[in-house]
């Protein structure tokens, strides 16, 4: 069953923590993506990567850092420096080529409390 | 920043009806592509058009992408209850890195039994 997961579908987070959201993918693809959603709005790029152990920033990367030591994997960890974390997680993937499409996870919603 | 628009940004109709939302971007685009998100739920790919094409079919939805007007536009024919969510736009730009997509505001669409 090939898919794309993420892991919690809930967190609760007190302010000044720092927290991680996983992400794996079973379907080989090269590139991986984390979007934050806020209500109402559409989707916003945080960072991407196209290959393993190679990332770059997205359009709001400040408070959030990533790793991507495994094809599989693209861990999301929210620092106590992102101002205002509270908000829908999207992890995308895609085999990379700008004419295709991106299949996304079940998303992780964070609350910082 | 987000790429594209969309509008209207929320469509009541009943079962049976036709829905139409529309989408506008700002840079030149390799593809545009449409993505269906439930409520709480990731997103779905729909349907993607390339810049060099006019119309696109995919059962019950019609894309058309008007780019020297910057525009396209997503139409669901006969909709059904299920067909309850919201839709994005999302352009993949010519300039931007392999695989980046812009996505836009969304059109929640409410279809009534």
């Amino acid at each position: 069953d090939g898919g794309i997961t993420q892991s919690p579908k809930y967190l609760f987070r007190k302010e000044g923590q720092n927290v991680t959201l996983s992400c794996e993918q079973n379907l080989n693809h090269d590139a991986m993506y984390w979007y934050r959603q806020d209500p109402g709005q559409g989707l916003r790029l945080i960072y991407y990567s196209q290959i393993v152990n190679d990332f770059q920033k997205g359009d709001i990367a400040e408070g959030y850092s990533v790793s991507r030591e495994k094809k599989e994997s693209f861990p999301l960890t929210v620092t106590s420096a992102q101002k205002n974390p509270t908000a829908f997680y999207l992890c995308a993937s895609s085999n990379g080529q700008l004419i295709n499409e991106q299949f996304f996870g079940p998303g992780t919603r964070l609350t910082v409390l | 920043s987000q790429q594209g628009e969309e509008d209207p940004q929320a469509l009541s109709i009943q079962e049976g009806e036709n829905a139409t939302m529309n989408c506008s971007y700002k840079t030149s685009i390799n593809n545009l592509q449409w993505y269906r998100q439930n409520s709480g739920r990731g997103l779905v790919h729909l349907i993607l058009i390339r810049s060099n094409e006019r119309e696109k079919h995919s059962g019950r939805l019609r894309v058309t992408l008007d780019t020297s007007k910057k525009s396209s536009s997503l139409l669901i024919t006969a909709s059904r209850a299920a067909d309850t969510a919201s839709y994005f736009c999302a352009t993949a730009s010519l300039t931007d890195s392999w695989g980046k997509l812009q996505f836009g505001a969304g059109t929640q669409v409410v279809v009534t039994p």
